[in-house]
This record gives C-alpha cells, structure tokens and sequence, in this order.
C-alpha cells in the first residue's frame, strides 16, 4: 500500500520568511512524488513532481522540493514566502508499477502567509 | 492553454433525483480520474480510466455511483439515487502517460449539495 503523510495542518510563516511543508511517503520501490496546491475554490494545480534523478527538484511559482530516500521525505520548500502563497498543499505519492496511476494524497496542510 | 473543464459548477438537488456531471479532459490525454473532496475524508479517488477502459473503481459506491467514458473527449460521473452524503466537491483530472508515469491536470470541479 502507498501512502503520505503531511505532519502539519497548517504553516503559517510572516511574508519574505522560508516556507517549509512537510512530507513523509511510504511506498514499495522508489516513489513518484508530486506536489499539488489548491486556492480557494478552485481545482489543484500542479507544482513539481520527482521521478528519478536530481533530488532536488525545481517548480512553478519559485517552489522546490528535496527527496530524501533515507528519510522517505519529499518536503515543500521556498526560500521567500509571499502573501499570494496562502492555499491549500497536497503532497501525493503513486508506486512506479505500470499499469497503475493511481495517486495517494495526504490530508493536506493550510499554508498561511501574512504581511 | 489546455485544461480540463467540468459541468455544471455547481449543483444543487434534492435526495432521490440523479445527477450527473460531466468532464473534458485535455485533448490528447490517456488517463481520467475522477475525485471527490469533503473537509472530513479529503480528497478520495473514486475511479480512474486509461484509454477509456476503466482501471479502477473501487472507491466508489457501486449501488448509486457509475463512470463512464463513452468517448475520449467525454467523461461522466453519475449518482443515482443521490443522498446528502454524497455533498461534495468532485473533481476530474486527466494526463498522459509518458515514461510510464504522467501528470495529473485537474478540473475546476463540481460542487453538489443534495438537500
């Protein structure tokens, strides 16, 4: 079974501070990560995904995450939080077998930025 | 700029009557999810679909829920007889398969109340 677990409901950071969202994943073989923000009504958007290679990986809107394969961690990171940053983030994880795409998400964690 | 849409936005309905929603993935993309999203569950996949075939269902209530591809730009998610627990945010998200794994778009979703 594959899972992700976002340890934290909700960040809340002052604007132009380091934002960290936090991931833990567990899965048979090397994961597929991804992460995905949701603004209020509306639909996820998707922001990074790790697959294989690099361990640091680089996304839209200035985010990055580090897979941590020791640590089974895939955590949200920028360097420089902005007010327009506040959303809803999800972390998913999907074994890499085949014929199978499915993705587990985590609960998600209410990132807040304020001025 | 591509996205997946999905009808209606919002649906208001009372117990017993069906509802359908519908979705249109991106032009070219294999893979169809369908989600649904309440604060208590999160995000729950209900069923996916792969070139139209249907790979997994497993997270939807069969007795009243039923998805469909009936053509690659069309996919629908039925609820017959609908009840209040069904309240939700359903979501639809497509991709394609690249190097055996792909990205999943998702939709604005559909908003259901049933009364």
């Amino acid at each position: 079974a594959q899972s992700v677990a976002q340890p934290e409901d909700q960040v809340k950071v002052a604007e132009g501070n380091p934002l960290t969202v936090k991931c833990t994943y567990s899965v048979s073989g090397n994961p597929y990560l991804f992460w995905y923000v949701q603004y209020p009504n509306r639909g996820l958007q998707f922001l990074l995904k790790y697959i294989t290679g690099d361990n640091l990986v680089k996304g839209s809107y200035g985010f990055e995450a580090e897979f941590n394969k020791s640590q089974t961690s895939f955590h949200l990171k920028k360097p420089s939080a902005l007010v327009s940053d506040s959303a809803l983030y999800f972390c998913a994880v999907r074994a890499p077998r085949s014929n199978d795409y499915k993705l587990s998400f985590g609960a998600g964690t209410t990132v807040t930025v304020r001025a | 700029d591509a996205r997946v849409t999905q009808t209606p936005r919002h649906k208001v309905t009372e117990m017993g009557q069906e509802v359908t929603m519908r979705c249109q993935p991106i032009l070219g993309h294999n893979t169809v999810f369908w989600y649904r999203q309440t604060m208590m569950q999160g995000l729950e996949l209900l069923a996916y679909f792969r070139n139209r075939a249907p790979l997994d269902d497993s997270g939807m209530p069969k007795d009243r829920f039923s998805a469909e591809m009936p053509d690659a730009t069309l996919a629908t998610l039925k609820i017959q007889p609908s009840e209040p627990r069904d309240s939700a945010v359903y979501f639809c998200a497509s991709g394609l398969v690249i190097g055996g794994t792909d990205t999943q778009y998702f939709g604005p979703g559909t908003r259901l109340t049933v009364l």
